[in-house]
């Protein structure tokens, strides 16, 4: 079974610096898919950001990016220029690649860090 | 907006009782799952459709239960209600996830039980 730790339950940043959220994975899997989700008071999960395993490439998608170290099981979260709107709770979720339709998308989900961004 | 939709939004049954929760994938996905989001923590799989079939579950009692219909979309059923049963219960939708679709998460519906 696959799990995801994030070590931090809250943080904080000023507007317009740079945070960095952590996530550490355990697997035996060598195929899959990491995520960072963010969840608003308003809960709808959406994705922020996704890489691929078997990608050496670290993701990035405007001010976020990742730091991807397959060997260490680490899949940290670099937001950078922070904004009022990027308070929020992330998460870290896991997918395993599968061949078969079972558990297709079943994700495992990190108990999230709270980050408030501070004017 | 993902175009995931989920009813009621919120409601607040007794224990004991029975609820069943809705989704409406988006247009083109043929996958829902559901995942139970208790407060403070990380949503947890419930289990997922397939083209209308229960294609994988987590740790959940049978009183979870679900259906896909042919359009795709997906009820989550909770029988006995327990004080437990709290959360936040999200439904996702995606074309088949096994090489890791992009999966569209709903609002979620909350249920309160007293």
């Amino acid at each position: 079974a696959q799990t995801v730790t994030q070590s931090q339950p809250e943080m904080s940043v000023q507007e317009a610096e740079t945070v960095t959220l952590s996530c550490t994975y355990d697997t035996s899997e060598n195929n899959y898919y990491l995520f960072w989700y963010k969840q608003p008071p308003s809960r709808q999960m959406i994705l922020v950001i996704r890489q691929e395993a078997y990608k050496q490439q670290n993701a990035t998608e405007n001010r976020f990016s990742v730091n991807f170290q397959k060997a260490a099981k680490s899949f940290s979260l670099k937001i950078s220029d922070s904004q009022l709107g990027d308070t929020a709770m992330y998460f870290c979720a896991f997918m395993k690649h599968v061949r078969s339709t079972t558990n297709a998308g079943k994700s495992t989900f990190g108990d999230g860090t709270t980050l408030t961004v501070k004017p | 907006e993902t175009g995931v939709t989920q009813s009621p939004t919120h409601l607040i049954k007794t224990r004991g009782q029975q609820v069943t929760l809705r989704c409406s994938s988006q247009s083109g996905h043929n996958t829902v799952s559901w995942y139970q989001q208790a407060l403070g923590q990380g949503p947890q799989f419930i289990f997922q459709y397939y083209r209308e079939e229960e294609n994988g579950r987590g740790n959940f009692p049978p009183r979870f239960s679900g259906l896909q219909f042919p359009n795709y979309s997906s009820e989550l059923n909770v029988n006995a209600l327990e004080l437990d049963d709290s959360a936040l219960y999200l439904c996702a939708s995606s074309r088949w996830a096994g090489s890791g679709n992009t999966i569209y998460f709903g609002e979620g519906s909350w249920l309160t039980v007293v």
